[in-house]
């Protein structure tokens, strides 16, 4: 299957903790986005990676927050001291460098804070 | 706060009726995608939107730009179960750099 993959599926961590998720993009695409969502909304962008440069960054993303691309591949995004607030579905997807601008978006990372 | 709104937040509708979402931004956008995610899913890609005024056809469904690049639709002629799902609209900005989800439509079909 060459689709974007995420892992873990599901995450449940009690506040306080830190995670990490990670985000295997389609081999040959060298956009890469991070977005969070919850129940009900559209997904909230989180950050923009160009390969392995980070060129976005949400405002809404706090200091907590922090991805790498560190070679252009797969992205970790990871989140320190967790707070409940945090609790949402961790969505990446990637995307070619051509005019079409398509995402693949991957399955989530679930994630529950307690 | 949030820069992309879209409208209705739900619809529901007999099969074969039309169902038309909107989307309205308070910015200048580069480009407009649109999305549809099942239930339990992840979001999957329809079609992009780049040209002022642009309008694109995919079999029952009719995407249009609009002329400021600031607002875009989606309707779907004739409704089937299987359009079921949320559909989402994401404009772009600093061309692909950025997208800003709308909230949604949620389309319920009834047979």
């Amino acid at each position: 299957d060459t689709g974007v993959s995420q892992n873990p599926r599901h995450k449940i961590t009690k506040r306080g903790q830190n995670v990490t998720f990670r985000c295997d993009p389609i081999s040959e695409h060298n956009r890469l986005y991070w977005y969070r969502q919850t129940l009900g909304q559209g997904p909230e962008f989180l950050t923009y990676f160009q390969n392995e440069a980070q060129l976005e960054k949400s405002r809404l993303l706090s200091d907590r927050f922090s991805a790498e691309r560190p070679k252009g591949s797969f992205s970790t995004l990871e989140i320190q001291r967790t707070e409940q607030g945090d609790s949402a579905m961790y969505l990446c997807a990637s995307s070619l460098w051509d005019t079409r601008g398509e995402q693949y978006f991957g399955p989530g990372t679930r994630l529950t804070v307690t | 706060g949030q820069q992309v709104m879209q409208i209705p937040q739900y619809q529901h509708v007999q099969e074969g009726e039309d169902f038309t979402t909107y989307c309205n931004s308070s910015t200048t956008l580069s480009n407009i995608q649109w999305y549809k995610q099942r239930p339990g899913g992840h979001p999957v890609f329809l079609i992009q939107l780049v040209k002022s005024g642009e309008v694109k056809k995919q079999k029952r469904l009719t995407f249009q730009f609009g002329e400021a690049k600031k607002n875009s639709s989606l309707h779907i002629t004739a409704t089937q179960t299987t359009d079921v799902g949320t559909y989402f609209c994401a404009g772009g900005l600093y061309n692909f750099n950025k997208f800003y989800f709308g909230s949604g439509t949620k389309l319920n079909v009834k047979p």
